[in-house]
């Protein structure tokens, strides 16, 4: 069974610019999350994806936004970066979206200079 | 809204010696509780869950029960190694508003383990 996977593990953009994060879902499973984790503190919930649509937003702005794919695989996207956005970016992957135990991915670290 | 709260580290212990690291949770509901482990460099692990009151989860010698009346979920663990040397989030489901099942999660506490 193949788990979480995320790319890059690591990236360095300056003020303004935008990004993207990638991850892969485990297998069989068609819900992902994403969660923005800045340092010394719990992660926060970003988004959550069900079968390519939306399924909940946490307290981001539309910077924030994000995809899914067919194969449930996910976007995240970051427009106009802000120095507070370097953060660890997880991504959590579940069974159907009311399934409750979410497994994560390594995650990206992304610093914003 | 919901929350979780949880005792600040860094929580510094020799090796065998017992572990505990409190969690409270605030939340309207019957959420599901979770504790997960982050070493150093990596993402988040599940460690337990427990899903209803009373429910003891556990996992490679931790410990914690969902007690309702005091709304813990106390982590615990007999004899701790270095190798448990971690950040510990405790985390709950959150259900409101629909399908959507998003975590709440704890600052984290970090565990150092002396040998």
């Amino acid at each position: 069974e193949t788990g979480v996977t995320q790319s890059p593990t690591h990236l360095i953009k300056t003020r303004g610019q935008q990004v993207t994060l990638r991850c892969s879902s485990q297998s069989g499973h068609n819900t992902v999350s994403w969660y923005q984790q800045a340092l010394g503190q719990g992660p926060q919930f970003i988004f959550q994806y069900y079968r390519e649509e939306e399924n909940g937003r946490g307290n981001f702005p539309p910077r924030f936004s994000g995809l899914q794919f067919p194969n449930y695989s996910s976007e995240l996207n970051v427009n106009a970066l802000e120095l507070d956005d370097s953060a660890l970016y997880l991504c959590a992957s579940s069974q159907d979206r009311g399934g409750e135990t979410q497994y994560f991915g390594p995650g990206t670290r992304l610093l914003v200079l | 809204g919901d929350s979780v709260t949880q005792m600040e580290g860094p929580v510094t212990l020799s090796e065998e010696a017992f572990l505990t690291i409190n969690c409270t949770y605030t939340a309207t509901g019957y959420p599901s509780l979770f504790w997960y482990v982050q070493y150093p460099g990596e993402g988040l692990q599940l460690l337990l869950k427990a899903t209803k009151a009373d429910d003891k989860g556990s996992n490679k010698g931790f410990e914690a029960t969902y007690r309702k009346e005091t709304t813990s979920f106390h982590l615990e663990k007999g004899s701790v190694q270095v190798s448990d040397s971690a950040v510990y989030f405790c985390a709950l489901s959150d259900r409101k508003g629909g399908a959507t099942n998003k975590l709440i999660f704890g600052t984290g506490t970090l565990l150092a383990v002396q040998p």
